[in-house]
Parts: structure tokens; sequence; C-alpha cells
């Protein structure tokens, strides 16, 4: 079935610790994106990539960091974890830049920063 | 700055009409999206608009004024299913999406 999958589901991790969440997308898109969405605000762009081996910093960069090898991944890692990071991560993708497009947005991963 | 408003929350029944306005001041604007969100999910596209007027599409409907900086979404015949948020997301002119904080709707039967 053509989509995003987002791994893991959920984590609770410690502060301090680094974590990697994983963004996979079959849809051959070329713009993928993160964003964080806490209570009462709207969607926060983190990191995004244009195309594989571009990316670039959103609204909310700071303690993120992301890679893109090839078209399909779109990792995004937390160097070094803080409380402010619990957060429910989503990863979205479109079919192109420059024109806007609707996102396709993954299931999502609930993280926990203790 | 970016600022886009809507409602915190709306209530309204079954088999009804309900209206949720979004506003926005944004640096430049390259269209307006509409999207639902059920609890715990992930959002999904509902409509884009880039021209002024009313875009229909079964029972929901999407409206634009670029002038006023105003968008609402309109539900028709309202099901318990539509119970969930709807946010409204701006394209600037960097080509990139400003959200909304959402609006949650709640349908009592």
């Amino acid at each position: 079935i053509a989509g995003i999958t987002q791994a893991p589901t959920s984590q609770i991790l410690a502060a301090g610790r680094r974590m990697t969440l994983r963004c996979t997308q079959d849809m051959r898109h070329n713009a993928m994106y993160w964003y964080r969405q806490d209570l009462g605000l709207g969607l926060r762009l983190i990191h995004y990539s244009n195309t594989a081996g571009t990316t670039g910093k959103g609204e909310v960069p700071d303690g993120y960091s992301v890679s893109r090898a090839n078209t399909d991944d779109f990792p995004l890692t937390l160097a070094s974890a803080v409380p402010s990071q619990t957060s429910v991560y989503f990863c979205a993708s479109s079919d192109g830049t420059g024109d806007p497009k609707q996102q396709f947005f993954g299931p999502g991963t609930r993280l926990t920063v203790l | 700055g970016q600022n886009i408003d809507q409602p915190t929350e709306m209530t309204a029944t079954e088999g009804a009409i309900v209206q949720i306005n979004c506003t926005y001041q944004t640096s430049g604007f390259n269209g307006l999206f509409w999207y639902q969100q059920h609890a715990g999910e992930a959002p999904t596209f509902l409509s884009y608009n880039v021209l002024d007027g009313l875009e229909e599409k079964g029972r929901f409907s999407s409206f634009l004024s670029r002038s006023k900086g105003y968008s609402y979404l309109l539900l028709k015949e309202l099901q318990m299913k539509d119970s969930a948020s709807y946010l409204c997301a701006v394209v600037d002119s960097n080509y990139q999406l400003i959200w909304g904080a959402g609006t949650k709707l709640i349908i009592k039967p």
C-alpha cells in the first residue's frame, strides 16, 4: 500500500539520549517534511527537503538534524533529547515544489522525553 | 509576523451545517489548504483554494477571499464521523505551509 510509514509509533526517552525517528515514503515524492504538533499550537515545520541530497531549516530546527540520502527516506535525529522535545512528530511528503501540492502525512511518532 | 487564526472549538448537531472560519496574515500568499485530523491520527487533505470563491466537494465546501485574508470551511449534513479537528494552512511566499492551531469540532446527536 502506497504511503508514508514512520517508526517508532511511540517512544519514551531519557533526557540526554540520542534518538532517530524514521520516515519512509514509497510515492516517489520529491519533497519531504518533518513537523511537530503540540497541544494548542499548529503544526510547526522542523526541517524539510525539496529533493534528495538537499535539506533546509524550518521554523523550529534547533536540537534536530535531518539527512536525505535518497528519495524515499528522511530520518530526523535528536542529538541530545530535552523534555521540551516531547511532542507528536509527523513526517509528510509532496510531489513537487514551487507549485503548492497537498502534503501526505505519516501516522506520527509520539515522543516523550523525561 | 505570520498569523493564522481559527476558533479553538465548535459544537454542532448531527444533520446540521457548520462553518469554520480562518483568517490569516502571512508574508505572501500562494494558496490555502484545509485538512481534517481525527484524534490520534494524521492530518488528511480536504481542499485547496488559490482563487477567490467557493469550491464545493460533496458535503464539504471551502471559500476564499484573498482581499480579506479570510477562508471558511462549510460542512453540511453533519455526521458523527465529522467530529475531528480542522486545520487551516496558508502557503507563504516561500511555498512553505503556515498552519493554524486547528478547530476542534464536536458533533452531538
